[in-house]
């Protein structure tokens, strides 16, 4: 069974960094492309990050384009999200979400979630 | 960008009864729209796809409809563990996967 598992949330400062993890098993991420989307406290989904499974092209929000970088450790087959230049705004529930093989987009498997609160 | 719309915000309907749930998209996606749908405290689940494609495991009692611009889900019998808040995500004009607000289901 495919699952995935998020870590590295935490309390930060407002302008500090943080690096999220999520770690697969069940599946290995060759040819799975692989989404964090976030939910802040009460709201609804926003998709932030993507890393295409074929080619490694990786894709941002605009909201976060220049501060977050996804990327990928195939040989641990974990999936990390680091965050620069946080902001208060950014204080959500960060999930990483497996799309269904041949798409990039349609997510059928979710991590718990992680969260993240930016805050002095 | 594209703006997904839900309606209604909230649906309060009876255990048994139908329920349904709109989605509109600002500009038409094709049939390239996602429901997914999410109990408290848990990740989202991927119900459907494709507008009318449902997930394996996922109960025939749950059906969509739609194309272009408006598309629908129809849970056609509530059952208890169906109350929950349920989102469209429109995957035509990706990046981004844009999400809907949600519809929140609950208990009348």
């Amino acid at each position: 069974e495919a699952q995935l598992l998020e870590s590295g949330g935490g309390l930060v400062q407002p302008g500090g960094s943080l690096r999220l993890s999520c770690a697969a098993s069940g599946f290995t991420f060759r040819g799975y492309s692989i989404n964090w989307v976030r939910q802040a406290p009460g709201k609804g989904l926003e998709w932030v990050s993507a890393i295409s499974g074929t080619t490694g092209k990786t894709s941002y929000a605009e909201s976060v384009k220049g501060r977050f970088t996804i990327s990928r450790d195939k040989s641990e087959n974990t999936l990390y999200l680091q965050m620069k230049s946080l902001r208060v705004e950014d204080t959500a529930v960060y999930y990483c979400a497996k799309a269904i093989f041949g798409f990039d987009e349609i997510l059928d498997v979710w991590g718990q979630g992680t969260t993240v609160t930016v805050s002095s | 960008e594209v703006v997904m719309t839900q309606s209604p915000a909230t649906l309060s309907v009876s255990p048994g009864e139908r329920a349904t749930l709109s989605c509109r998209a600002s500009q038409s996606i094709g049939g390239n729209l996602a429901w997914y749908h999410q109990k408290a405290g848990q990740a989202p689940r991927l119900l459907i796809y494709g507008a009318s494609t449902r997930v394996t495991g996922i109960p025939a009692r749950f059906s969509g409809s739609g194309s272009g611009t408006e598309f629908t889900l129809t849970i056609s019998s509530l059952q208890s563990e169906d109350f929950a808040v349920y989102y469209c995500q429109q995957y035509y004009h990706w990046p981004p996967g844009t999400f809907g607000q949600g519809t929140k289901v609950e208990v009348k």
